[in-house]
Order: C-alpha cells, then structure tokens, then sequence
C-alpha cells in the first residue's frame, strides 16, 4: 500500500522567506507525485506535478518540487512566499498499482505567512 | 459542466437520520473519487470508481458509507444513521485515466454536520 507523510503540521513564515515543505513517500513501484493547495475557502486545487522525465518540476504561482527517488522524497520550494501564499498544501502520491489508482494524501501542511 | 460540481454544498442533519450527497464529475472523466476531510486532518480516501470496473470501496470506514456511480457519470455517496464523528467535509474528485499519467479536479465538497 502507498503512503505519505507530511511531516511538518503548520508552517509560519515571514513574508520574502524561503519555503520549503517536506514530503516522503512510500511505494515500491512507478509513482506519479503531486502537490495540491487549499487557499481558504476554496477547493483543492492542483499546484504542480511529476511524472516523469526532469525531476525538477516547476508549478504556478513560482512554486517547484524536487523528485528524489533515492529517498523517497517530493519537497515542495518556493524561494520567496507572499502573503498570498496562505493556504494549506497536501502531498500526494498515485502509485502504478495496476488496479485502483487511488491518490494518496499526505496530512496536510498550514502555511502562514504573516505580512 | 466546467468544473466538478457537488451539492449540497452544506448539509446540517440529526444524528440517526440518512444523507445522500451528490457528485457531478467533469464530463468524459472516467474515474470519480471520494475522499472525507476532517478538521485538521488529511484527506481520507473513501471510496474510487473507473469506467464500469468494479468500484474500490477499501477507504469506507463502515458499512454505513456506501456510493454508486450511474451510468458513468453522477455519483451519490450515502450514509445511513449518521454520526457526529462522520461530520466532515466530503470531497468528491473527477479525472481521466490514461495509463497512470492523469491528475484529480476536485469539486468544492460538501460540509456536512450531524448534531
């Protein structure tokens, strides 16, 4: 069974700082990763994705992750967070299982950003 | 219709009594998914449906929960009897599905409160 963790709960920043929001996998096989964000009273809403090819992959609104399948990882960057920025960010994996591809959640990280 | 679509967007109930919430995918999405987000939780998987295969039901916490997919297309996700722990925010999320290269829109959910 795939699985993910997110290992920070709630993340407060200052505006112009860097960000960066951990996420660790676990599946054996092929997976498809994502980072999703929930801005506050709005829906969930796809920021980046990977599937293949560069691991370096670059989403909306200045973000990008990092594939490394040597550990397991997908963290999430952005290198100057904006006030905006507030929400929550959900990792998740879909693993190659061949039968239900169900998309897995990580926990969930709150961002703050104060202004 | 452009988006993923569920109503209510807000259901207020007493406990015992049975809910049905309603889920309207993006059109020509074969797989529909329902997942359940708890304050301060992640998102838990309920329940995926693909095309006419048999339905995933691994993610329902009881036998309470049920959901069919007609024709494809709408979903209506049940639960009988309710309870105050099922007080949640159901989300429900639509995709294509080519091999395992595809990404999830979610809908807006529906809050649902059992007092």
């Amino acid at each position: 069974a795939q699985s993910v963790s997110q290992h920070n709960h709630h993340v407060i920043l200052s505006e112009a700082a860097s960000l960066e929001l951990g996420c660790n996998y676990s599946y054996g096989g092929t997976v498809n990763l994502f980072w999703y964000v929930q801005y506050p009273g709005q829906h969930l809403q796809l920021l980046l994705k990977y599937f293949s090819g560069d691991p370096l992959v670059k989403g909306i609104k200045g973000f990008e992750a990092e594939f490394i399948k040597s550990k397991f990882s997908f963290n999430l960057r952005k290198p100057s967070v904006q006030w905006s920025d507030t929400a929550e960010y959900f990792c998740a994996v879909n693993g190659d299982s061949g039968s239900a591809r169900q998309l897995t959640f990580g926990s969930g990280t709150q961002l703050t950003v104060l202004p | 219709g452009a988006g993923v679509s569920q109503s209510p967007s807000n259901k207020v109930t007493e406990k015992g009594k049975d809910v049905e919430l309603r889920c309207d995918p993006i059109s020509g999405h074969t797989a529909l998914y329902w997942y359940r987000q708890s304050l301060g939780q992640g998102l838990e998987f309920l329940i995926y449906f693909q095309g006419n295969s048999a339905p995933d039901k691994s993610g329902l916490p009881s036998d309470r929960f049920s959901a069919e997919r007609t024709g494809g297309s709408v979903s209506t996700l049940t639960i009988q009897r309710t309870q105050q722990e099922d007080s949640a925010v159901y989300l429900c999320a639509s995709s294509f599905n080519r091999g395992v290269n595809t990404e999830a829109f979610f809908g807006q959910g529906t809050r649902l409160t059992v007092v």
